[in-house]
């Protein structure tokens, strides 16, 4: 298993509905999780971070932890065409040195 | 203006000639990482520095050089071993959350 997987895309989404990405990861000892945006040729982007179970709420996006399923999601309500991005979960794994690992990324595309 | 500089932006250098990028910091954050990405790639950590004069190969340290002089300052060297140095190179600071900030990159192709 890969220490953190993501669905590497491209996922297309029509203008105005919901964004849904997904990410799993191998270590259960993992306490801090983020998604990260990266538009193309340019450097990533911190938009969330989150650290326990549950939901967590930022404006348009909500990340979404499962540890006991070691899954993280983030959601995108009412998407537009500045959405379209590559975005990458990453994990502070505890098992590495505490480094954090990045997933190769899912390519988004919002459809005008 | 808090912030992590990266120069020069685009970099070219001909094989066999080692070359240094620059990283900058003003975060005050005591962690910072350099990162390669390959086209259609996520992130390899080159090396990383938790405090001043002291730093760890990562995953890929092999062809690359770093020192930690200063808190500001990680700079990378890519010397002439390192085989397939065309690549987009990210440095990174890391705030106690363990939330990691970026620099604006250094793209660097060498013929």
């Amino acid at each position: 298993q890969k220490e953190v997987e993501q669905n590497s895309g491209p996922l297309s989404v029509p203008e105005g509905a919901i964004a849904s990405l997904n990410c799993t990861y191998s270590d259960r000892g993992s306490q801090s999780f983020f998604w990260y945006r990266q538009y193309s040729g340019k450097s990533p982007e911190l938009i969330m971070s989150i650290y326990s179970n549950g939901d967590k709420e930022d404006g348009r996006f909500t990340a979404q932890l499962n540890k006991a399923s070691q899954y993280v999601s983030l959601l995108i309500r009412d998407s537009q065409p500045s959405d379209s991005a590559t975005y990458l979960c990453a994990v502070n794994m505890r098992n590495r040195d505490d480094k954090i690992i990045f997933g190769k990324g899912t390519r988004l595309h919002i459809l005008p | 203006d808090g912030g992590i500089t990266q120069s020069p932006k685009y970099l070219f250098r001909k094989e066999g000639q080692n070359v240094t990028l620059s990283c900058e910091q003003n975060l005050n954050h005591d962690a910072m990482y350099w990162y390669r990405q390959d086209p259609g790639q996520g992130l390899r950590l080159i090396y990383y520095s938790q405090i001043v004069n002291d730093f760890q190969k990562g995953d890929i340290a092999e062809g690359y050089s770093v020192s930690r002089e200063k808190k500001e300052s990680f700079p990378l060297t890519v010397t002439s071993a390192q085989k397939n140095p065309t690549a987009f190179y990210l440095c990174a600071t890391k705030d106690p959350l363990y939330e990691q900030y970026f620099g604006p990159g250094t793209r660097l192709t060498v013929t």
